[in-house]
């Protein structure tokens, strides 16, 4: 059982490069979570998905857009990539919300901007 | 605007001792509360929780209590264990929402 896997696992992008980091789970989850861990800073949400065809800003959308076109695949893209968006990014994903909140993330992509 | 927040960026305990970590939430509208652990390289794993509902929740060696007057909440984690060291993060979810917000996380290091 794969569970929600992010690619690539680490990448180093020059400033003003576009690219997408992907993320897919196979649990038939309905919503699904892009957040940045910045060092001191916790977990920032930045853009969510409550199904197919469905998006959301979250707390720091700026610089990035999403897409949810099936219900397995929300990938993440920076289109003009700056320095400040080196960060971890975690895709996560759970079957409802139903505040529950018990969301099941991925391990994450170390992306560092030069 | 920090909503979550975890004043101590870092906490070492003795194994076997109790490890308290704290967090305080400044969102009345927050009604469901979450910890998660995290080690390093890895995602974020889920812990424990409470509704607004209550005060206490156990779980095993873990529990987490709700003082909804204070806008606090804590884990308390006894005995403490060596595998206990990793990141811990506080999360609150606000009413009719579909979202999670989190603290700045407080790293545990329980040393023999």
């Amino acid at each position: 059982n794969a569970g929600v896997t992010q690619t690539p696992k680490f990448r180093i992008l020059k400033i003003g490069q576009s690219m997408t980091l992907q993320c897919t789970q196979d649990m038939n989850h309905n919503y699904m979570y892009w957040y940045r861990q910045d060092p001191g800073m916790g977990l920032k949400l930045i853009y969510y998905s409550v199904g197919a065809g469905i998006t959301d800003k979250g707390e720091v959308p700026n610089g990035y857009n999403v897409s949810r076109s099936t219900t397995e695949d929300f990938p993440l893209r920076l289109e003009l990539a700056a320095p400040s968006q080196t960060s971890v990014y975690f895709c996560a994903s759970i079957p409802s919300f139903a505040n529950t909140g018990e969301l099941f993330f991925g391990e994450g992509s170390r992306l560092t901007v030069l | 605007d920090q909503q979550v927040k975890q004043n101590s960026p870092s906490l070492s305990v003795q194994e076997g001792r109790i490890s308290i970590l704290n967090c305080d939430y400044t969102n009345s509208m927050f009604d469901y509360f979450l910890w998660y652990k995290k080690y390093p390289a890895e995602g974020p794993t889920f812990l424990i929780s409470i509704s607004s509902i209550k005060d206490k929740n156990e779980d095993g060696r873990f529990t987490v209590f709700l003082n909804k007057s204070a806008k606090h909440l804590s884990l308390h984690i006894v005995p403490s264990q060596p595998g206990d060291s990793a990141v811990y993060f506080c999360a609150a979810s606000p009413s009719n929402t579909d979202k999670l917000i989190f603290g700045t996380g407080t790293r545990l290091q329980v040393f023999p």
